[in-house]
């Protein structure tokens, strides 16, 4: 089976660099994705890594270390707009249409 | 372009009804999926249509049937409506071979 897990709950304030990690259960690993979704909103996609590395996009990155089954994204320069909920994403090899989600962690940024 | 778009918006059912989600996009993507989010989870794949013609069981398939009435539209249907089906469905697209999902707006259905 497939599993990730994520922490529920992160807070930072503004202005701070704040980390994400997502670890990895699963046979046939492609990629990994991460989603944003404010509350009462749609996920809207952030990054995706299917190799090992730094994906660097604006304010935000994404890293994967395929050996280990991990990885973290990265928010620096935060702003209370950040405040929402992440959430990681695994597709493997045998079918990559069927995206399995993690079950998100809460950015809270305070002033 | 309007993206992915989802009707209705919200809806209440009793149980036992049934009912029809529908859900279109005009990117030109080939892959649709029907996603459910519980409180404080995660989205969890119900259907998806990998193409035009073709549709595939996700995780949670039980009790939902699906249409991919042409490459813009991806239905989803619930026969008998239970308690346990209430949550917020999600219906998404995305580009033969691309990596980024395009969500909709998403339905909030109540079953009483």
């Amino acid at each position: 089976g497939q599993s990730l897990e994520q922490p529920s709950e992160v807070t930072a304030v503004e202005g701070a660099i704040v980390q994400i990690n997502c670890t990895y259960q699963t046979s046939g690993f492609y990629g990994l994705s991460w989603y944003q979704q404010h509350d009462g909103g749609a996920p809207t996609f952030l990054s995706y890594n299917a190799l090992d590395g730094l994906e660097e996009t604006g304010r935000f990155s994404s890293f994967l270390s395929r050996s280990d089954s991990y990885g973290y994204l990265l928010l620096q320069e935060l702003q209370m707009k950040d405040s929402a909920s992440y959430f990681c994403a695994v597709r493997t090899l045998y079918n990559n249409n069927d995206m399995r989600f993690g079950a998100g962690t809460r950015l809270t940024v305070k002033p | 372009n309007a993206g992915v778009t989802q009707t209705p918006k919200f809806q209440v059912l009793k149980t036992g009804q049934s009912m029809t989600l529908q859900c279109a996009q005009d990117m030109n993507h080939n892959s649709m999926y029907w996603y459910r989010q519980d409180p404080g989870m995660g989205l969890r794949l119900i259907y998806y249509s990998a193409s035009e013609g073709t549709t595939d069981k996700g995780e949670v398939p039980n009790g939902y049937n699906v249409s991919r009435l042409n490459k813009r539209e991806f239905s989803l249907r619930l026969e008998s409506a239970a308690p346990s089906q209430t949550s917020v469905y999600f219906c998404a697209s995305v580009i033969s071979g691309g990596n980024e999902q395009f969500f909709g707006p998403g339905t909030r259905l109540t079953v009483l």
